[in-house]
């Protein structure tokens, strides 16, 4: 079955770059997302690709697609303290209706 | 606000008893997904219901079922409520079931078993 996994927890300073990264088990999976969680809020979706890609830049989010390793990251440029939340990454494909979610990743942007 | 609206906010409730959580999907929207969100195992998918209709099914235990209604909200029931029921539960709509299918999420109900 589909399995996502990503590292649990990722501490940085403000400004600097982040990197999350996330690894994914089902080849056939289509679109690739990351979701963000803020304190008592539901996910937001941030951004997807599509398989076929190798990169999608939107503003401040950079994401990474190696399909061959089946291995997906973010990463968030000039990174401020609004950015501390959880990102989960999701996987589908695309006959599937639901997503498969990461455990999420808690981002903590120390000043 | 999101658009998906989730009701109850929080709920209290003890072990053996039976609860009913409601989701009001975005405006267009006809699918509907519940996920629990627990400490120990991360966002899980329980099921998914498009245009009224069950189309998939995930770690949903017998104690639990679902319907979407004509309206097309939908309701999450819970049953014989144990400990680990604890959770957040969430809803999440698309506008169909297949293709990209971005998900938005309600701010979910959190349910706590004592």
């Amino acid at each position: 079955g589909e399995d996502v996994e990503q590292s649990l927890f990722l501490s940085v300073r403000e400004g600097d770059s982040s990197v999350i990264n996330c690894t994914y088990t089902d080849s056939s999976s289509t679109y690739l997302y990351w979701y963000k969680q803020e304190p008592g809020a539901g996910l937001q979706l941030l951004t997807y690709i599509f398989s076929n890609m190798d990169m999608k830049q939107d503003q401040r989010l950079t994401v990474l697609l190696n399909k061959k390793d089946k291995h997906l990251s973010l990463r968030i440029a000039d990174t401020q303290t609004g950015d501390s939340a959880i990102y989960f990454c999701a996987e589908k494909n695309t006959n599937a209706g639901k997503s498969t979610f990461g455990d999420g990743t808690t981002l903590t942007v120390k000043p | 606000d999101s658009g998906v609206t989730q009701t109850p906010k929080h709920l209290i409730t003890a072990t053996g008893q039976r609860v009913t959580l409601r989701c009001s999907p975005r405006s267009g929207d006809l699918s509907v997904y519940w996920y629990q969100q627990s400490l120990d195992q991360g966002l899980q998918f329980l099921i998914h219901y498009y245009n009224g209709e069950e189309r998939a099914k995930g770690n949903i235990l017998e104690r639990f079922s679902a319907q979407q209604f004509p309206d097309l909200h939908s309701e999450l029931n819970l049953s014989s409520l144990e400990l680990g029921d604890s959770a957040l539960y969430f809803c999440a709509s698309s506008v169909g079931g297949t293709g990209a299918n971005v998900l938005t999420f309600g701010a979910g109900s959190r349910l706590t078993v004592l």
